[in-house]
């Protein structure tokens, strides 16, 4: 059963940092992992979906990777801004079940001006 | 604006009663999701259909029926609500076997209140 932990749940920085999300999974036999954004009170914008035949994937100030063997991968903000301020997740999905997304709890962002 | 679109957005009901939510998505995706998200913020999957065909069924009251009359709509009735059924109801859709396979783009969300 596929397991999801992001760390840390919430994160407070001044504007201009660089920061890391972090994201990890129990099982590897992933085909993707799907990075999203959720505004308060709003849906959920993907970010960026990162092939599991990829280590990186980039898009704008965001970086993703991902570690299948190691159940990891991680969201490196650059300059953060206070427009990025959203809780951030991470989901893999099964496909052999649909390609049913298995949400973490999230990372609460707030980055200060 | 291509896009996952849900009505309505707001749904306040009391218990007991029958309401149902709509999905349409115009994206040219043939696969469909339910999606619902708990107090506590954590987001669960309910339902997905493929080329109308329900492929995911998870461990759902059967009050929750869901129904896709094509593939750019999926809908979701639920009878004889209750207070535990509020939540924010989120549909999603994807490509399968396409390049970027199972991107998921997700719709704004409807927040159900039972009273």
């Amino acid at each position: 059963k596929q397991e999801v932990t992001q760390i840390p749940a919430a994160l407070s920085v001044p504007e201009g940092e660089n920061l890391v999300l972090n994201c990890s999974f129990t099982d590897s036999a992933i085909y993707n992992l799907q990075w999203f954004r959720q505004d308060p009170g709003k849906g959920l914008t993907s970010l960026l979906l990162i092939q599991s035949s990829q280590r990186e994937q980039t898009s704008g100030r965001l970086n993703a990777s991902l570690d299948k063997s190691s159940g990891r991968s991680t969201l490196y903000i650059a300059a953060s801004q206070p427009g990025d301020s959203a809780t951030y997740l991470c989901a893999p999905p099964i496909y052999n079940q649909g390609g049913k997304l298995i949400f973490g709890q999230g990372t609460e962002l707030s980055v200060k001006p | 604006d291509t896009a996952v679109s849900q009505t309505p957005k707001y749904l306040v009901t009391q218990m007991g009663n029958d309401k149902s939510i709509k999905c349409e998505q115009n994206l040219g995706h043939d696969t469909m999701y339910w999606y619902k998200q708990d107090s506590k913020k954590f987001l669960k999957i309910m339902f997905s259909y493929n080329n109308k065909e329900l492929i995911i069924n998870e461990t759902v009251p059967n009050r929750f029926s869901p129904k896709s009359p094509d593939k750019a709509h999926l809908n979701l009735h639920i009878n004889s609500l209750e207070l535990g059924d509020s939540a924010v109801y989120f549909c999603a859709s994807s490509q399968r076997g396409a390049g970027r396979i199972n991107e998921q783009f997700f719709g704004p969300g409807t927040r159900l209140t039972v009273l």
